[in-house]
């Protein structure tokens, strides 16, 4: 059982490239979620999914783009990116019977 | 407008000492309160949780303590040991909806020195 896998792990990109952060978990989970760890500012929230087909926005959405089109699969997509996308990405999947937030291992980006 | 608060940001303890580390929140509906344990290079990974019924959860070295009156909860580590060295987030999430995805604090660094 794999639970929740993010590739890749690291990835360094120029500012304007985009980029596909890619998220998958085998738990049949209903909500999954992206965030962003950054120094003393904890996790937040960029989006998340209730459902297949069904997207919200979090706290910081802005630069980010997410679609989920199957339970597994929940992409975040960076359009155009700056210096300050440089954090560490978090992808988590979530049962609302359990109310368990299950994460990744986490993707570390750097934006040169 | 930060909906969960955590203090302090960084703990350093001695070994066999007791870490604390106190969240309050600000939304009475939530009525889920995890803490999640995060060692450098993985995700975080649920610890311990409670819900509002209750004013106080143990489980082995780390109990959860939790005042419904006053909208805090707080994380407790008896005995502490090197290897708790990590950071702790306090989340809070109710449910319904979107709302099922946890607020977390902005964390906080814990080292036990041997």
């Amino acid at each position: 059982n794999a639970g929740v896998t993010q590739t890749p792990k690291f990835q360094v990109l120029k500012t304007g490239q985009s980029m596909t952060l890619q998220c998958a978990q085998d738990m049949n989970h209903e909500y999954m979620s992206w965030y962003r760890q950054d120094p003393g500012m904890g996790l937040r929230l960029i989006h998340y999914s209730v459902g297949a087909g069904i997207t919200d926005q979090g706290e910081v959405p802005n630069g980010y783009n997410v679609s989920r089109s199957t339970t597994e699969d929940f992409p975040l997509r960076l359009l155009s990116a700056a210096p300050s996308q440089t954090s560490v990405y978090f992808c988590a999947s979530l049962t609302t019977s359990a109310r368990v937030a299950f994460f990744g291992q986490g993707t570390r980006l750097t934006v040169v | 407008q930060q909906q969960v608060k955590q203090s302090p940001q960084s703990l350093i303890v001695q070994k066999g000492g007791i870490s604390i580390i106190n969240c309050a929140y600000e939304n009475t509906a939530f009525d889920y309160f995890p803490w999640y344990q995060q060692f450098p290079g993985k995700g975080p990974a649920l610890l311990i949780a409670i819900r509002p019924d209750v004013s106080e959860k143990k489980e082995g070295r780390f109990t959860i303590s939790f005042n419904k009156s006053a909208k805090q909860f707080s994380l407790h580590i008896m005995d502490s040991q090197p290897g708790d060295s990590a950071t702790y987030f306090c989340a809070a999430s109710r449910g319904g909806g979107g709302s099922y995805i946890p607020t977390f604090g902005r964390g906080t660094s814990l080292i036990v020195h041997p």
